[in-house]
């Protein structure tokens, strides 16, 4: 079946340092690809998405490339700030109304 | 602003007590999902309405029940709980069709004493 494994966190980042969180996914199709954000005391977010092989998905800085190759689909964003402090889901979808998240990585950034 | 509102923010609620939670949504998606989240966990899935029809039921305990009067509102029905059962319950809608993202409303946090 499809899963996503992202990496355990949490992960503490001074601001303006380089910032990338891993995501890898096994899938038998062809599978769409999402970062979703979760700030304190609110749902999910869509942050970016890819919907097909060496897609890349940019938002707010933030940005991740379909990689089929390595099955993966890391984060990175070049200068963190405090306010991207957060939980980030890496998740999976194909066809059918079933997301696969991964497990979130709790991001601090400090001042 | 999120395009999916969600009352109430907060609940408490006794183990005999039967309340609802609320969702709704003016984006003209046609699937509307109930997810369930634990502290420091993902998003569960419970339930998945497809143009107002209930398509997924993830084998939850029937002291949950969903409803879908339209296509603008979601209702979860709770009765019965479990002090187990307290989390933050999610609504989220998307299109059907094709692979879409969800929008997710901000959740209720439920509390059962």
């Amino acid at each position: 079946g499809n899963s996503v494994t992202q990496m355990e966190g949490p992960v503490t980042l001074s601001e303006e340092a380089f910032l990338t969180i891993n995501c890898t996914y096994t899938a038998t199709g062809y599978p769409s690809l999402f970062w979703y954000v979760q700030y304190p005391g609110e749902g999910l977010q869509l942050l970016l998405k890819a919907t097909k092989a060496d897609d890349k998905g940019s938002n707010k800085g933030f940005e991740a490339t379909y990689r089929k190759e390595t099955t993966s689909f890391h984060l990175e964003k070049g200068s963190v700030q405090v306010s991207d402090s957060a939980v980030y889901f890496c998740a999976l979808s194909d066809i059918g109304f079933k997301t696969i998240f991964g497990a979130g990585t709790r991001l601090f950034v400090k001042a | 602003d999120t395009e999916v509102t969600q009352t109430p923010k907060h609940l408490v609620m006794g183990m005999t007590n039967k309340k609802s939670l609320k969702c709704e949504q003016h984006m003209g998606h046609r699937a509307m999902y109930w997810y369930k989240q634990k502290a420091k966990k993902p998003p569960e899935l419970m339930f998945v309405y497809s143009y107002e029809k209930l398509s997924i039921n993830e084998s939850v305990p029937s002291r949950f029940s969903p409803e879908c009067p339209n296509s603008s509102l979601l209702n979860l029905h709770l009765h019965a709980l479990q002090p187990e059962d307290s989390a933050l319950y999610l609504c989220a809608s998307s299109q059907v069709g094709s692979i879409s993202p969800l929008h997710f409303g901000n959740g209720t946090r439920l509390t059962v004493t």
